[in-house]
Order: structure tokens, then sequence, then C-alpha cells
């Protein structure tokens, strides 16, 4: 079944420790979508990608970083000057640029501090 | 910039009941809305998409309307489940750039 795969499901991050959460499609979809959620808030956008080797900022982008290397794959890493990073984190996808099509998403990983 | 307003925060009905959830955006200018479902410590489903051009789209118990020019969509459940049980979120897609997502309505259905 295609879908959006995000591993690992639960991380746990140390003090000035940088770590990457993996997304994977195959649904064949051209952009893709990070997202943070936190309680009671909506999703902000952290990075996008509309196509391979290249990505945007979004509102909330310090603190991580992003590669896009294959059209399949785009990790998030979230780096040690991300001060405050427990959250949960969603993956998207969506079918050309997205113009009127539904943005699939992933399971989510939640990242806590140890 | 675009914000997108969900009002109530919270709402809990008995089963059966017919509800209406409420989703409200500042700038008109849009492509699609959409509404996704969200299960507690799950990823979001995509329920139901309203280009800019259409009035309404309906799915099963779920009916979905646009009014551009007012800002304004409303999520109609009819016959409300406990598996209805979830917190429903809006966003508004304005092109060629990312979604603008609401907070959510959390809402519990009470068997």
């Amino acid at each position: 079944d295609g879908g959006i795969t995000q591993s690992p499901k639960y991380l746990f991050r140390k003090e000035g420790q940088n770590v990457t959460l993996s997304c994977e499609q195959n649904l064949n979809h051209d952009a893709m979508y990070w997202y943070r959620q936190d309680p009671g808030q909506g999703l902000r956008l952290i990075y996008y990608s509309q196509i391979v080797n290249d990505f945007q900022k979004g509102d909330i982008a310090e603190g991580y970083s992003v590669s896009r290397e294959k059209k399949e794959s785009f990790p998030l890493t979230v780096t040690s000057a991300q001060k405050n990073p427990t959250a949960f984190y969603l993956c998207a996808s969506v079918r050309g640029q997205g113009i009127n099509q539904p943005q699939h998403f992933g399971d989510g990983t939640r990242l806590s501090i140890l | 910039k675009q914000e997108v307003t969900q009002i109530p925060a919270a709402l809990s009905v008995p089963e059966g009941e017919n509800l209406v959830l409420n989703c409200s955006f500042t700038d008109s200018a849009i492509y699609n809305l959409q509404w996704f479902r969200q299960d507690p410590g799950k990823g979001l489903t995509s329920l139901l998409l309203i280009q800019s051009s259409q009035r309404e789209q309906t799915s099963g118990r779920l009916n979905a309307s646009l009014d551009k020019s007012s800002g304004r969509s409303t999520l109609y459940i009819a016959a409300s489940q406990p598996g209805d049980s979830a917190t429903y979120l809006c966003a508004v897609n304005a092109g060629n750039t990312p979604l603008v997502f609401g907070k959510g309505t959390r809402l519990s259905v009470i068997a």
C-alpha cells in the first residue's frame, strides 16, 4: 500500500545532541513537508520541499535542517540549537505542487528530552 | 498573512446528534480548503477538499461547505457516533504555498 512512513515513532534526545527523523513516501509525490505540533496548537511549518535538491524554510525553521536528495525521502534533523524540541513531528506529502490535491500525512514521531 | 480560526476549541455531544464545526480564514484568495481528522497520537487523515469554485463537498455523513467571500467553512457531521471522536482541523491553500492550519476542534461523542 502506498503511504508515508515516519520513523522512529518515539525518540529521545540528550542535551547537545543532534537527532534525525526519517520520512519516506512511496506515493511518487513531488512536494514534502515537515510540521511541528505542540499541545493545543495547530500545525506549524518547519521546512518544505517541492522538488528534489531544493527546499524552503517555513515559519519555525531555526534549529532544524533538512535534505532532499531523493524524491521519496525528506529527513529532518533537530539540532542542538533547537532549545525546545519536545513536540510531535509530522511529515506530509502531496502530488505535484499541491494545488487542489489533498495532503497525505505520516503517523508522526514524538520527540522528548532526556 | 493568512490566519485560520476554528471555533469551538472543544465540543462534546451525545451520540446521534447532528453537529457543525466552524472554520474561518482572513484572506479569501484561496485555491481550496481542506478538512482533516486527527486521532490521538496519529497523523492527519484528509476528509474533504473543497475547491474555491465549489460550494460544498460530501462524503458519507460528512458535508463541508465553503463561503469564500465571507471567509468561512463549516463541517457538518450527521448522526454522530462515538467513532467520530477526534480532533478536526481545517486548512487553506493559497496556491503554490504550504497549507495554513487552524488549531482544530476536539470532538467527543458520548455513547
